[in-house]
């Protein structure tokens, strides 16, 4: 079975510039989540959607950032403009969506981003 | 919203010996408990969950427990070997919604 596939893999960029990741998640998974994981910290909830829905971006700095999944498959992330504190892997993140047998979140490899 | 509070944030043992990491969590409404193991460079990877109708879950050297009336649980790993050295998370969610809040992660280093 296919995982959840992220692009890019690294990404260094000065402050300022802007910055877009791509997800896949896994076929037929419903629910779609973007995760930013600091260095020694576990993985924080930025946007969650569910088919093309948001269901939860209440923690996502909207002044700099952005999603979309359009068509309730692929997903994109940007961040614009990019800040020093933004430097974090960014994890996305796919499950079946609903129902006590759907909660298990699979997750991509992550896009490492370093803002300079 | 969900606060989940983990410790240790290291732990070191020596291969052989069994390891335990605790998570407590805030939010009584809260019934799906995650763990996930992070190698360097890795994906988070799902290891072992439980549901809040159980107290305890094993699966070969792992098994985690939960209190829900401490709204704690635990994860145990006996027989610790190397390759068990990794980032161990653990989560709390509402299973209908979906949504997981994550502790921040124990570094496990487990001397040959």
């Amino acid at each position: 079975e296919a995982g959840v596939a992220q692009s890019p893999r690294y990404k260094i960029i000065e402050k300022r510039q802007s910055v877009a990741f791509w997800c896949n998640p896994i076929s037929g998974h419903a629910t779609l989540y973007w995760y930013q994981q600091i260095l020694g910290q576990g993985p924080k909830l930025l946007i969650q959607f569910q088919n093309n829905g948001v269901v939860d971006d209440s923690q996502l700095p909207k002044d700099r950032f952005s999603a979309e999944r359009l068509k309730g498959v692929d997903s994109t992330l940007k961040i614009q403009p990019a800040k020093l504190e933004d430097s974090a892997v960014y994890l996305c993140a796919s499950s079946l969506g609903g129902g006590d047998s759907g909660n298990t979140i699979y997750f991509g490899e992550g896009s490492w981003l370093t803002v300079v | 919203g969900e606060n989940v509070e983990q410790h240790p944030s290291t732990l070191s043992v020596q291969e052989g010996d069994s390891a335990v990491i605790k998570c407590t969590y805030s939010d009584s409404a809260s019934n799906y408990f995650p763990w996930y193991k992070q190698e360097l460079g890795k994906r988070p990877q799902l290891i072992i969950d439980i549901r809040s109708n159980v107290g305890e879950k094993k699966d070969q050297r792992i098994a985690v427990t939960l209190n829900k009336t401490a709204k704690h649980f635990s994860l145990h790993i006996t027989e610790t070997q190397p390759e068990d050295s990794a980032v161990y998370f653990c989560a709390a969610s509402i299973a209908h919604a979906g949504k997981s809040t994550f502790g921040d992660g124990t570094t496990l280093t487990v001397k040959p």
